[in-house]
């Protein structure tokens, strides 16, 4: 199956400050959603993004489907961001693959 | 998504015990997903449905079983649950209209607790 790689596994940041996730993927794929994942564990659907830009706010995402990459932008973050995103990589949705996500943590 | 409802929301049973994770959708979806997240790792899926005559194993089958009752619901059962069951379950939809290639939305999830 497909292989997803996320980095950094851990980010700590200062409120207002940007950070960039990357998800690395290593086959073919027609679907690519970004979560974040409250303290409650519930799956906050971000984006779905399996080619091209999109942004929503404060947060945006980049797909380069040809090199396999995507990345998620977050700019002036606040403490409410905290949380861990995941990309999830797929091929027809017949099975969805998941990173093992990025813990971040925006303090005040 | 609130169009995707699991029941219960969290559940502690004992070892040995059968255990049923019920899981609906008004979202009108045809296609439906279980998965489990065990901590600090990403979801992995246990089994998935096309519609209701079909019933796919996922990555991490073994030890459970599925029933599609019809195109809304979508029930996961453990027989005989054991400690190492013991994860937060969810359950998604997809639409396969177009290419197929369509965003899968996420219920709340089950948190299961095996003693």
């Amino acid at each position: 199956g497909i292989q997803v790689e996320q980095s950094p596994p851990d980010l700590i940041l200062q409120e207002g400050a940007n950070s960039t996730l990357r998800c690395n993927f290593s086959d073919s794929v027609n679907n690519l959603q970004w979560f974040h994942q409250n303290p409650w564990g519930q799956l906050i659907n971000l984006f779905y993004i399996p080619s091209g830009t999109k942004q929503n706010g404060r947060l945006s995402a980049t797909t380069v489907a040809t090199e396999r990459y995507s990345l998620l932008y977050i700019s002036s973050s606040q403490t409410t961001d905290s949380g861990v995103y995941f990309c999830a990589v797929a091929y027809n949705n017949n099975d969805m693959r998941f990173g093992a996500g990025t813990r971040l943590t925006v303090k005040p | 998504d609130a169009d995707v409802t699991q029941t219960p929301r969290n559940r502690i049973t004992k070892t040995g015990k059968r255990i049923m994770l019920e899981c609906s959708q008004t979202k009108g979806h045809d296609r439906m997903y279980w998965y489990r997240q065990d901590p600090g790792l990403g979801l992995r899926l246990i089994y998935y449905s096309f519609d209701v005559k079909d019933i796919n194993k996922g990555e991490i089958s073994d030890g459970y079983s599925v029933s599609r009752q019809a195109q809304a619901k979508f029930s996961l059962s453990l027989e005989s649950a054991i400690p190492n069951q013991t994860a937060l379950y969810f359950c998604a939809t997809s639409d396969p209209m177009g290419s197929g290639n369509q965003p899968q939305h996420f219920g709340d999830g089950t948190r299961l607790s095996i003693l």
